[in-house]
């Protein structure tokens, strides 16, 4: 099935130390997405990709980084997390990024910040 | 600014129907998006309405109004597995995404 799969599910690291989540998709979709989603709110865009067009949301703070090296993976690095950090993290897909713009979203990577 | 407003919570009883209300103020409109959220799962698409009126599917039916900023996510006879978030969203002028915080819905037997 074509999907989109998130790793780690849960990581747990602590104050300061980095932090890679991956994002792989089979459904060749050109726009790749992450969000981050705090408990009971909203998900909050930090990038997206439109192929490899890069787009950081204005209020993404600078420890957040992220690759797509190619049209199937992407990345999302914490260079030095805070205990604000923790979160749900979502990566979504879509076909394109206008009208009827369906996201498929990954299960999500679950970060606990000590 | 922008802003869309759902209920924090709702309870329903298996069996009836609920309506989960969504209220947005967006610069510009291009479509509204339901999502279906478990509990510690990912959002799911549900419905897209970009012109004014009902749209069903199955059990699950969904309302816009352009002209009042509202949007309505109706879900009939209700099972447990309906226990979820519900999450609203709105396409804006740049096809930007607004996200509601969501509206957990808990069924009861």
């Amino acid at each position: 099935d074509a999907m989109v799969i998130q790793n780690p599910r849960y990581q747990v690291t602590q104050f300061g130390k980095p932090v890679t989540l991956s994002c792989s998709q089979t459904l060749n979709h050109n726009v790749m997405y992450w969000y981050q989603q705090k408990s009971s709110q909203a998900p909050k865009l930090l990038f997206h990709y439109y192929d490899k067009d890069f787009n950081n949301e204005a209020d993404t703070p600078d420890n957040f980084q992220s690759r797509r090296p190619n049209t199937s993976f992407c990345f999302l690095d914490i260079r030095s997390p805070g205990l604000g950090d923790t979160a749900m993290y979502l990566c979504a897909t879509s076909i394109g990024s206008s009208g009827a713009n369906v996201l498929t979203f990954g299960a999500g990577s679950r970060l606990t910040v000590l | 600014g922008q802003n869309i407003d759902q209920p924090t919570e709702m309870t329903a009883t298996e069996g009836a129907i609920v309506q989960i209300n969504c209220t947005y103020q967006t610069s510009g409109f291009n479509g509204l998006f339901w999502y279906q959220q478990h509990a510690g799962e990912a959002p799911t698409f549900l419905s897209y309405n970009v012109l004014d009126g009902l749209e069903e599917k199955g059990r699950f039916s969904s309302f816009l109004s352009r002209s009042k900023g509202y949007s309505y996510l109706l879900l009939k006879e209700l099972q447990m597995k309906d226990s979820a978030s519900y999450l609203c969203a709105v396409s804006d002028s740049n096809y930007q995404l607004i996200w509601g915080a969501g509206t957990k819905l808990i069924i009861k037997p």
